[in-house]
């Protein structure tokens, strides 16, 4: 089946520019959608199609995708942003919906 | 505004079963697919089953085919999945998600979740 890998964690000084990745074979094909997730709460979709926003996500979240990764950037990254992101995709193959293992954002 | 409402979760002991219930509001619920997804205690999120808007298409994590029955009822607005022969390994949190905007493939609104917890 298909696997999305994503580092385990990742941490940021505020004001600076966080890139969180998820890569798996031929990512590039497929389209990525990306989740935030603060403890507690349901996870929230932040990027969909790789790089468009929903209604309301600020314009810090930005998304791309190419060859074996994809990845989610957060600018003037800031204590709020702080949360686990989960990279998905849909598996065409298989009709699966597919997760990364999840990306814990730390800001220092 | 979008809802989505589970309920039925709660402690059962390990080989037992139990129906988890999705009660949607704010979108025409027969028109798109509904899904479910768990998070057990300190891990990440799991694809857990999808059904389609007419029941026609349904699909389930691999490992839980057999154990798992997803249902819906249109007019009652509602989705279900029925979970069999439980195991510690089921602990989670069962969320409830749809794709309204961003596609069918995308979980754009999401339930609170509801925790069912195995005890073995």
């Amino acid at each position: 089946s298909y696997v999305l890998t994503q580092p385990p964690s990742l941490s940021v000084a505020p004001g600076q520019t966080a890139r969180i990745t998820c890569g798996g074979n031929d990512i590039g094909s497929k389209n990525v959608h990306w989740y935030q997730q603060t403890p507690g709460q349901a996870p929230v979709l932040v990027v969909f199609n790789n790089e468009d926003r929903p209604s309301g996500v600020p314009h810090k979240f930005s998304g791309s995708n190419s060859g074996s990764t994809a990845t989610l950037t957060i600018s003037r990254v800031e204590a709020g942003d702080e949360a686990d992101y989960y990279c998905q995709v849909w598996d065409v193959n298989t009709d699966h919906r597919i997760f990364g293992g999840g990306t814990k954002l730390t800001v220092l | 505004e979008v809802q989505l409402v589970e309920s039925g979760g709660g402690l059962v002991k390990s080989g037992g079963s139990l129906r988890l219930s999705c009660a949607a509001s704010g979108f025409i619920f027969n028109s798109h697919t509904l899904n479910w997804v768990r998070q057990a205690p300190g891990r990440g999120l799991q694809w857990v089953s999808s059904i389609s808007s007419g029941s026609h298409y349904i699909y389930y994590e691999d490992s839980l085919k057999g154990r798992f029955t997803v249902s819906r009822d249109n007019a009652r607005k509602s989705v279900f999945l029925q979970m069999n022969s439980l195991t510690a390994a089921d602990t989670a949190v069962y969320f409830c998600a749809v794709g309204i905007w961003a596609g069918e493939s995308v979980f754009d609104f999401w339930g609170r979740g509801t925790l069912v917890t195995v005890s073995s």
